[in-house]
């Protein structure tokens, strides 16, 4: 099972601010990685997948990178409506799993 | 406009019984896999099975085999997730998840539509 590493845990900044979120895979999972934001109460919405292909909808000002083990989420300036938590998913091997997490919260 | 109406969810007793079905629509149903996910309190998100297009071929993570068996019937676009020998740590939301790609064949992969969710509460 390939196991998912999401840093930091917590992220408090402000709006405006640029944010980044990290993922490593336990093992190589070529670009198989797939970006999600979830806000409390509502669905998981799908941001980026393939690593760095945005989801139809998706403003340009999130972007995502890497390959292998070491994946990048990037929002350049973070609106009020982006802070909630970030999940990491790889989809190279069954059982399809998640990261644990990234809270991002307004400083 | 894809909707997904996850229902079925409750209280049951451990080594219980339940049986989830995710009423789908807006899309052509039999060409996309499907998924169940979950939610425990105050945890992430965990994948808990899928299913292709076809309904050929299904899938779970090692905690449900055995005890959960998931379905799709096209006639009704819906999708179900029986759970039997219900467990304490089940207790979650479950979210059913329609797969980005339509391909009838290929296992689950990202999930670009996702229902509100349904509670399953596991206690004695």
């Amino acid at each position: 099972e390939v196991v998912l590493t999401q840093s930091p845990g917590s992220l408090s900044l402000s709006p405006g601010e640029r944010a980044t979120l990290s993922c490593r895979a336990s093992q190589g999972i070529n670009i198989f990685l797939t970006w999600y934001q979830h806000r409390p109460g509502q669905a998981p919405r799908l941001l980026m997948y393939g690593a760095s292909t945005r989801a139809t909808g998706i403003p340009d000002r999130f972007s995502g990178s890497g390959s292998g083990t070491d994946f990048t989420l990037t929002i350049s300036r973070l609106e009020p409506e982006d802070f909630a938590v970030y999940y990491c998913q790889q989809y190279d091997s069954s059982p399809i799993t998640f990261g644990p997490g990234t809270r991002l919260e307004i400083k | 406009e894809v909707q997904l109406l996850e229902s079925g969810g409750g209280l049951v007793q451990p080594g219980g019984s339940l049986r989830l079905s995710c009423a789908a629509s807006g899309f052509d149903f039999s060409s996309y896999a499907m998924s169940w996910v979950r939610q425990a309190p105050g945890k992430g998100l965990e994948w808990v099975s899928g299913i292709s297009g076809s309904g050929g071929s299904t899938y779970y993570v090692d905690s449900v085999k055995g005890r959960f068996t998931i379905s799709r019937d096209e006639s009704k676009n819906t999708l179900f997730l029986q759970m039997n020998s219900l467990r304490v740590e089940d207790t979650a939301v479950y979210y059913c998840g329609k797969d980005a790609i339509a391909t009838r064949f290929q296992a689950p992969q990202q999930f670009d539509s996702w229902g509100q969710g349904t509670l399953v509460t596991v206690s004695p």
